[in-house]
C-alpha cells in the first residue's frame, strides 16, 4: 500500500532555477492536486487534475506548471523559482469528487523547497 | 459562498483533560466536512469525515465530532487528550454541483498537551 509518495522531500535551489516537484500515486485515483502550506495561510491549491490530460488552475497557479500524461503521476514545476516560492507543497489525490460523495483526499508526505 | 473558520490557532490543554477544537463553516449547498491531523513534518492524515449521514461522526484515535446546521459549526472533540494528540488541525469543508466539488481548508489549529 504505497499510496502517494513525492520526492524530493527536501530540495534547497537558487532564483530563477527550474525546479520539479514529482507526485506519483498507486490507487489509480482520478483527481490529483498540488497544494502548498505556508504560515498563516493554511493549505492553499495550486492547481489540480481530474483526469489524465486535464488540468485547471487553483488558487495560487502563478509561476507554475503542471503536467498528467498517465493517471498516477502529477509533476508541479517552478519554471523559475522565486523566494515567495520557498514552501512545503503537497500533493494529494481522491478517488472522485462528485457531490455529495464526501470522497477523502488522501496527502503525500510533502517536498520541502527552500529558495535562496 | 464557501469558507471555513478554525476560531482558535492555538489550544493548550493538560494530559488527560478534553479537547475541543472549533471550526465554523459557510456553504450554499449541503457540504461534506473533514477533519485531518497534521504531526511535525508529516503530511495531513484524514480523522474522520461527515456527508449528511449521522451527525455525530467518531474518528480515529478518540476523536468525534457533531454537525450542527443550525450553528454551522462541526467541532472536533476528544475526552481526554494524549501527548501523542499534539500536532496541528485542520478543518474542511467541501461543496458543490455538477462536477467538481470546491474544498476549502481552514488556516488550522495547533494543539498543545502539557503533561
Amino acid at each position: 500500500d504505497a499510496g502517494i509518495t513525492q520526492s524530493p522531500r527536501y530540495k534547497i535551489t537558487e532564483t530563477g532555477r527550474q525546479v520539479t516537484l514529482m507526485c506519483h500515486q498507486t490507487w489509480s485515483h482520478s483527481y490529483m492536486f498540488w497544494y502548498r502550506q505556508d504560515l498563516g495561510h493554511g493549505l492553499r491549491l495550486i492547481y489540480y487534475s481530474a483526469a489524465a490530460d486535464i488540468t485547471d488552475k487553483g488558487e495560487v497557479p502563478d509561476g507554475y506548471v503542471v503536467s498528467r500524461s498517465k493517471t498516477e503521476n502529477f509533476p508541479l514545476t517552478l519554471e523559475s523559482a522565486t523566494r515567495s516560492q520557498t514552501s512545503v507543497y503537497f500533493c494529494a489525490s481522491s478517488e472522485s469528487l462528485g457531490v455529495g460523495t464526501g470522497n477523502t483526499i488522501y496527502f503525500g508526505e510533502g517536498s520541502w523547497l527552500t529558495v535562496v | 459562498a464557501q469558507s471555513v473558520t478554525q476560531l482558535d490557532s492555538h489550544v493548550s490543554v493538560s494530559e488527560g483533560t478534553p479537547v475541543l477544537l472549533r471550526c465554523n463553516y459557510s456553504s450554499s449547498y449541503s457540504p461534506s466536512l473533514f477533519w485531518y491531523v497534521q504531526h511535525p513534518n508529516k503530511g495531513l492524515q484524514l480523522l474522520l469525515k461527515y456527508t449528511s449521514a449521522a451527525t455525530l461522526v467518531k474518528g480515529i484515535n478518540g476523536f468525534e465530532a457533531e454537525f450542527k446546521k443550525s450553528e454551522t459549526s462541526f467541532h472536533l472533540t476528544k475526552p481526554s487528550a494524549h501527548m501523542s494528540d499534539a500536532a496541528e488541525y485542520f478543518c474542511v469543508v467541501s461543496d458543490g454541483v455538477g462536477g467538481y466539488q470546491k474544498v476549502t481548508f481552514g488556516t488550522g489549529t495547533k494543539l498543545q498537551v502539557i503533561p
